[in-house]
């Protein structure tokens, strides 16, 4: 069974750069057959995308955020990640990381770690 | 960018009647569109695929359709496990976008 789970520090200063990891248990992140992304949501708020990437590094990301983010994969450990720079209190949200059920972002996400809050506060 | 507008924003249900949410497209998305429930501190879970493909494990009381850039989900015969709050998203063009969400509780 497929399982992922976010990590990285769940408080952050603003200005600063926000870091999280997703590490992939149960299957391949270099399966050529999958997309995995990274998706956001404020408290008490709706779902946000912020982007998803190939296991060769092809990455699509949010216009409203694409000059603050990053999304890398590192085959060699199984786990894909994601970086926000210069966050501000409006980047505090839980943050999920998923799998498409298909080789592309026009697939659906069947798989989502459990999520992690980070808070951005001095 | 497509905008999904969900509604309603909440209802209140009794159990066993019939539950349906709208999710309208801004623009033409084909059938890309998919639905989730979210429960509390938990997260979403894919209930319907391209709009009215069934997932395995989910009830067979969740359903979807389409006309146009009108999609529906419609729960039939709530049950109390359902109160949630259900989410429409499109996958047909970048950046990917999903609905404002529609929370369902039980009176």
């Amino acid at each position: 069974q497929l399982q992922l789970q976010e990590s990285g520090p769940g408080l952050v200063k603003p200005s600063e750069t926000l870091s999280l990891t997703c590490i992939v248990s149960g299957g391949s992140i270099s399966s050529t057959s999958y997309y995995w992304g990274w998706i956001r949501q404020p408290p008490g708020k709706g779902l946000e995308w912020i982007g998803s990437v190939f296991y060769s590094g092809s990455a699509h990301y949010n216009p409203s955020l694409k000059s603050r983010v990053t999304i890398s994969v590192d085959t060699s450990k199984n786990q894909f990640s994601l970086k926000v720079s210069s966050v501000t209190a409006a980047d505090t949200a839980v943050y999920y990381c998923a799998r498409h059920s298909g080789s592309g972002y026009s697939y659906s996400y069947n798989y989502w770690g459990q999520g992690t809050l980070v808070t951005v506060s001095s | 960018e497509i905008v999904l507008t969900q509604s309603p924003d909440f209802q209140s249900v009794t159990p066993k009647e019939k539950v349906t949410i709208t999710c309208r497209a801004s623009q033409s998305i084909g059938s890309n569109l998919h639905w989730y429930q979210q429960k509390p501190d938990q997260s979403p879970k894919l209930l319907i695929k391209y709009a009215s493909q069934s997932i395995s494990g989910v009830p067979s009381r969740f359903s979807g359709s389409a006309s146009g850039t009108d999609f529906t989900l419609t729960i039939n015969s709530l049950e109390a496990e359902d109160a949630a709050t259900y989410y429409c998203h499109q996958s047909s063009s970048l950046p990917l976008t999903f609905g404002g969400g529609t929370k369902v509780e039980i009176k």
